[in-house]
């Protein structure tokens, strides 16, 4: 079985606030992804990432920045947050392009 | 522009009915379609997937039909059970070999004992 684990759990930040969350998997994964999910959007892709030092864009990038230092590691950088960015926030994990893709459990922010 | 559409936002069964939910897409491109469940304070979870070249996919009590010509697909579940209950996901993936899946706002599946 795959594992994705996020941390923290939970953030609470205040507007202007500097945000890491973090993102391990553990399944020598080469695709790792950041989404968003809000009632009445779904989830939504914030960035994503092919392997080691690579990133890509996704639909919702606007505020946020990415960074995958390692196969393992996926990092989301709120550099200023803002309420708006107030959400819960998924990594996953994929083998490849269309293949399944393995979720954490999320982290739930808020942004006061 | 939403790509990938769901409906309905939410639907309540009775156990032991079928639930059928609902899924259209905008780009011919799209090729791989998988569903995914997701219950409360987890992550979605891979449920059933389909490809293109299929118009039929059955897992158990989970069918998914597909038909490419109207561009839409539907999950249905029989002998629905409250452990059903759960926010099921659309997704597409283009066959360019992006990675990238565009999700569904999702339909929230409430199954009545």
């Amino acid at each position: 079985e795959a594992a994705v684990t996020q941390s923290p759990r939970n953030k609470v930040t205040v507007t202007g606030g500097n945000v890491t969350l973090s993102c391990r998997q553990t399944n020598s994964h080469n695709y790792m992804y950041w989404y968003r999910q809000d009632t009445g959007h779904g989830l939504r892709l914030i960035h994503y990432s092919y392997g080691a030092g690579n990133l890509q864009i996704g639909d919702v990038p606007d505020g946020y920045k990415a960074t995958r230092t390692t196969q393992e590691d996926f990092f989301l950088l709120l550099e200023l947050a803002s309420p708006s960015q107030t959400s819960l926030y998924f990594c996953a994990s994929s083998g490849g392009a269309a293949e399944t893709l393995y979720f954490g459990s999320g982290t739930r922010l808020t942004v006061l | 522009q939403q790509q990938v559409r769901q409906s309905p936002q939410s639907l309540t069964v009775w156990e032991g009915e079928t639930a059928i939910l609902n899924c259209s897409y905008e780009d011919s491109t799209f090729n791989y379609f998988p569903w995914y469940q997701q219950f409360p304070g987890e992550g979605p979870a891979l449920l059933i997937s389909i490809s293109s070249v299929s118009d039929k996919k059955e897992d158990g009590r989970f069918t998914i039909f597909f038909n490419k010509r109207e561009k839409k697909l539907s999950l249905h579940i029989t002998d629905s059970q409250p452990g059903d209950s759960a926010t099921y996901f659309c997704a597409a993936v283009t066959g360019a070999n992006t990675g990238k899946l565009t999700f569904g706002h999702g339909t929230i599946l409430r199954v009545h004992p």
